[in-house]
């Protein structure tokens, strides 16, 4: 079955700098990948996802990147602020597991001010 | 509109028990996933009902099974609770129509297993 492996697993920045998470994933059918952000005690939201036939995706601060060939893709946080703080997920489906996701381990934000 | 609405916040039990948990889905969203999320980790797909049956499962033993309702609310049933059952279980909800839709995640039930 697919697998997803996520790093780095905890991330310091300073209020400001920018942020970068990556993914990789084992199985070429998935085409669909959503990124989620946990605050604590809450569930995971949904932030940005990207589908294989988009090579980037970008909505205001937050931009995600899909590699199809080197089976890899990343989350990208420019102009960090403290409220960035939180866990972020990454996940992978492909059409014939429906709405199954696969996440990775999780990576551990925290933006110092 | 309520998003995905989930009941109880926190339970425990001990070895042995069974427990139910409950959720409701966003408004208009009739397929219903529910991931086990251990603590430190990300979450594990168990499974999916959609029209009230289960349409897909993940790697979880048959202690672990479901229900989907008519009005598209589902219970998570665990039998014969073991310590590593604790958890946070997270429902999600999506969409009708094709699939990969995107999911919305509850606030999640916090089990702990004494």
């Amino acid at each position: 079955g697919e697998n997803v492996e996520q790093h780095p697993s905890t991330l310091s920045v300073q209020e400001g700098d920018s942020a970068v998470i990556k993914c990789t994933y084992s199985d070429s059918a998935s085409n669909y990948f959503p990124w989620y952000k946990q605050e604590l005690g809450k569930g995971p939201q949904l932030i940005i996802d990207i589908r294989s036939n988009v090579g980037e995706k970008k909505d205001q601060r937050i931009a995600v990147t899909l590699n199809k060939t080197a089976k890899h893709f990343s989350l990208h946080i420019t102009e960090t602020q403290p409220e960035d703080s939180a866990v972020y997920f990454c996940a992978a489906s492909w059409e014939a597991a429906g709405n199954k996701l696969t996440f990775g381990g999780g990576t551990r934000v925290l933006v110092k001010p | 509109d309520a998003g995905v609405t989930q009941s109880p916040t926190h339970l425990i039990k001990t070895r042995g028990q069974q427990v139910t948990l409950r959720c409701s889905p966003k408004s208009g969203h009739d397929t219903v996933s529910w991931y086990q999320q251990a603590l430190g980790q990300g979450p594990q797909f168990i499974f999916q009902y959609y029209e009230e049956e289960e349409r897909q499962r993940g790697n979880f033993p048959d202690r672990f099974s479901g229900h989907q309702f008519p009005n598209y609310s589902s219970e998570l049933n665990v039998n014969a609770l073991l310590l590593g059952d604790s958890a946070l279980y997270l429902c999600a909800s999506s969409l009708p129509g094709q699939a990969q839709e995107t999911q919305y995640f509850g606030p999640g039930t916090r089990l702990l297993v004494l």
